[in-house]
């Protein structure tokens, strides 16, 4: 079975902290991605990378970077955390061109006070 | 901008209720649409959709698309309190493997 897993379930930072949201999969997928989730807005793209060292800005790319050095590992970063990123935030990976075969890892709920 | 309307928001029946759960869509160079059942964790994926008219099924879950409307509907006969979730449509438009997400329908089956 694939398996995305995320580092944390529940984060709380305080404003103005650098904050590092780990995903890694085990499956070699070339296609990783990161989104938030919100009530009333769904799921929303943040980044996503189709490669090692590659990355696309999604849908609301503000306030975050990512990085990928390995595969397996996709980082999202919240540079200077603000309130309004207070979210649910889970990462998928995939492989190929078919979209609905992205995995999604548990999540990570973040509180940022 | 690609955008994707799920209704109702929320959804609360008695088991073995039948109910249908809205998609509407509109997107450039639409490709799919997906159908993802999101309980306490990770969405996990339900059905793909790409052509109009043809029903996918998967036990008490059926799924149809009409692309002359640009909408799909979700349909779940004989409710189980299993059911309650949020429901989740998404459509890939645009470049590769990009998905856009509704707002998703939280239902909830009560005893």
């Amino acid at each position: 079975d694939v398996k995305v897993t995320q580092s944390s379930r529940y984060l709380v930072k305080r404003t103005g902290e650098k904050v590092f949201l780990e995903c890694v999969q085990d499956m070699d997928h070339e296609n990783m991605f990161w989104y938030r989730q919100d009530p009333g807005l769904g799921l929303r793209l943040i980044y996503f990378s189709y490669d090692v060292k590659m990355k696309e800005k999604g849908d609301i790319p503000e306030g975050y970077s990512v990085s990928r050095e390995k595969k397996e590992r996709f980082s999202l970063i919240l540079e200077s955390a603000s309130t309004n990123q207070t979210s649910m935030y889970l990462c998928a990976s995939s492989s190929g061109p078919l979209a609905y075969e992205q995995y999604f890892g548990p999540g990570t709920r973040l509180t940022v006070t | 901008e690609d955008k994707v309307v799920q209704s109702p928001l929320s959804l609360v029946v008695h088991e073995g209720d039948t109910v249908t759960l809205n998609c509407s869509y509109e997107v450039t160079n639409f490709r799919s649409l997906l159908w993802y059942k999101q309980e306490k964790k990770a969405p996990t994926f339900l059905f793909m959709l790409t052509s109009s008219g043809i029903e996918k099924k998967s036990g008490r879950l059926s799924s149809i698309l009409d692309k002359k409307e640009l909408f799909s509907i979700l349909n779940i006969t004989a409710t189980q309190t299993g059911d309650s979730a949020i429901y989740l449509c998404a459509v890939e438009a645009g470049g590769a493997q990009k998905l856009v997400f509704g707002q998703g329908t939280r239902l909830t089956i009560n005893p």
